[in-house]
């Protein structure tokens, strides 16, 4: 799997956008880009994932670059519990090997 | 619970015994994993399995066994032999094939004293 860079951490003001970056320069054309965020002491939860196109749910929206070599994820309204670990996570789809990697992810902390 | 079950939330254990965490999952998924999280890291896959038993090592499996003896149940056991044992130990469940996210349990946080 490719692997990806975050910055360790980011402030965010609640009610404003959370923009999060993540860097996947080697990532192969098969390979989506999955997002998950961590709750202190809680499970990761999944919020979207993307492979070419931009990708909204109710959560968030992924923006992802043409060369695929980066993406965004975006909160749009932030509030004080989307403060979290956000994990970006590159990964074939297909095949019976689905094993995830995650890394250390950005601490985003949003302020009232 | 998303569908996944882990059992206990806390669990303390003396050092040099075995325990066993429960991992059950109700939405009929192929695929079952364990991750190991130790404070301010990543996770770092332990076990998982694919179809009932069978199952294969992580990153990490050292001081470990599975079992996967029905689609619902990845137990997860450590041993004596694992030598930092303490940590926050994570059960997910996914589809086999597809693009599809994990779902993880809520964890549960063994001490070892």
């Amino acid at each position: 799997d490719a692997k990806t860079t975050q910055p360790p951490s980011m402030d965010c003001a609640e009610g404003r956008a959370a923009n999060l970056p993540c860097n996947h320069s080697t990532i192969s054309g098969n390979e989506y880009v999955y997002w998950y965020r961590q709750i202190h002491s809680q499970g990761p939860q999944y919020i979207i994932h993307g492979l070419k196109n931009n990708e909204t749910n109710e959560m968030a929206s992924l923006i992802i670059t043409e060369d695929r070599k980066s993406s965004t994820l975006i909160l749009p309204h932030a509030t004080l519990r989307d403060t979290a670990v956000y994990y970006c996570i590159v990964h074939i789809s297909s095949g019976s090997a689905r094993q995830l990697t995650f890394g250390s992810g950005t601490q985003l902390t949003v302020l009232p | 619970d998303g569908g996944i079950t882990q059992s206990p939330k806390y669990l303390f254990r003396k050092e040099g015994q075995n325990v066993t965490l429960s991992c059950e999952q109700n939405l009929n998924h192929d695929a079952m994993y364990w991750y190991r999280q130790d404070p301010g890291q990543g996770l770092r896959l332990i076990y998982y399995s694919q179809i009932v038993n069978d199952f294969q090592k992580g990153d990490i499996a050292e001081g470990y066994s599975v079992s996967r003896e029905k689609k619902e149940s990845f137990p997860l056991t450590v041993t004596s032999a694992q030598k930092n044992p303490t940590a926050f130990y994570l059960c997910a469940r996914s589809p086999r094939r597809g693009p599809y996210g994990y779902t993880f349990g809520s964890g549960t946080r063994l001490t070892v004293v």
